[in-house]
């Protein structure tokens, strides 16, 4: 089993619906990670995470400790949404001296139809 | 500021052959991080660098694999004599000192590596 799983794989919507990505993770971690990634296109960070919730734009991104779970949602989507979003997280048994990698899933594929 | 800088974007090499990635961390950034995506699977820790030290090397394929950072330049990501199986896009991270805690991930473009 993976330490990090998301779900769903794919997922494909039409423009203007409301979108959720989950995230579950086995180990514990001192902050967790949302990334979108573009076809053939680098990684760009979207939220950083230890605690509660952040809202940037369309994007909220909540995180529950307790149950190892957080999630991504997109109100509104639109076409250009469509890409990758992964998640990743930051264990916190990483010690000496470490900041310590991430650990990733394996990514939700996104396709928003116009 | 400019970003994490990757080069090349894309780089295909014949089999037997090296490669060298390099990466240039954000300006303040002195951690760096290698990540190997395979196709179709998910982003992988290769290795975690300081200034001029190795500081986990734990997901580094034992041969052919080394990585740097050096005190002046970028860091560089080597695989000597590449196999077919080394194709993959490897991205590079950077981040500033631990001290300041747990920042954003700055990830560069990547190199896609094509071996022939």
């Amino acid at each position: 089993k993976n330490e990090v799983e998301q779900s769903p794989q794919n997922l494909t919507a039409q423009e203007g619906e409301f979108i959720t990505i989950n995230c579950s993770y086995s180990v514990g971690i001192s902050a967790l990670h949302w990334l979108q990634q573009h076809p053939g296109g680098g990684i760009v960070s979207l939220f950083m995470l230890s605690s509660g919730k952040k809202k940037h734009g369309r994007l909220i991104a909540t995180i529950n400790i307790q149950e190892k779970h957080s999630s991504l949602h997109i109100t509104a989507s639109h076409p250009r949404d469509s890409a990758v979003y992964i998640c990743a997280v930051r264990s916190e048994i990483w010690g000496g001296g470490s900041q310590g990698n991430l650990i990733f899933g394996k990514g939700t594929k996104l396709s928003v139809k116009p | 500021n400019a970003g994490v800088m990757q080069n090349p974007r894309h780089l295909v090499r014949r089999r037997g052959q090296e490669a060298r990635l390099r990466c240039s961390p954000m300006k303040g950034h002195s951690h760096v991080y290698w990540y190997r995506q395979l196709p179709e699977e998910g982003l992988k820790f290769m290795v975690y660098l300081q200034k001029e030290n190795i500081i986990d090397e734990s997901g580094m394929p034992k041969e052919r694999f080394s990585a740097e950072f050096p005190k002046e330049g970028p860091s560089i990501l080597r695989i000597q004599q590449v196999v077919r199986g080394d194709s993959a896009a490897y991205f590079c991270a950077s981040s500033p000192p631990r001290e300041l805690g747990d920042t954003e991930a700055f990830f560069g473009q990547g190199t896609r590596l094509t071996v022939v």
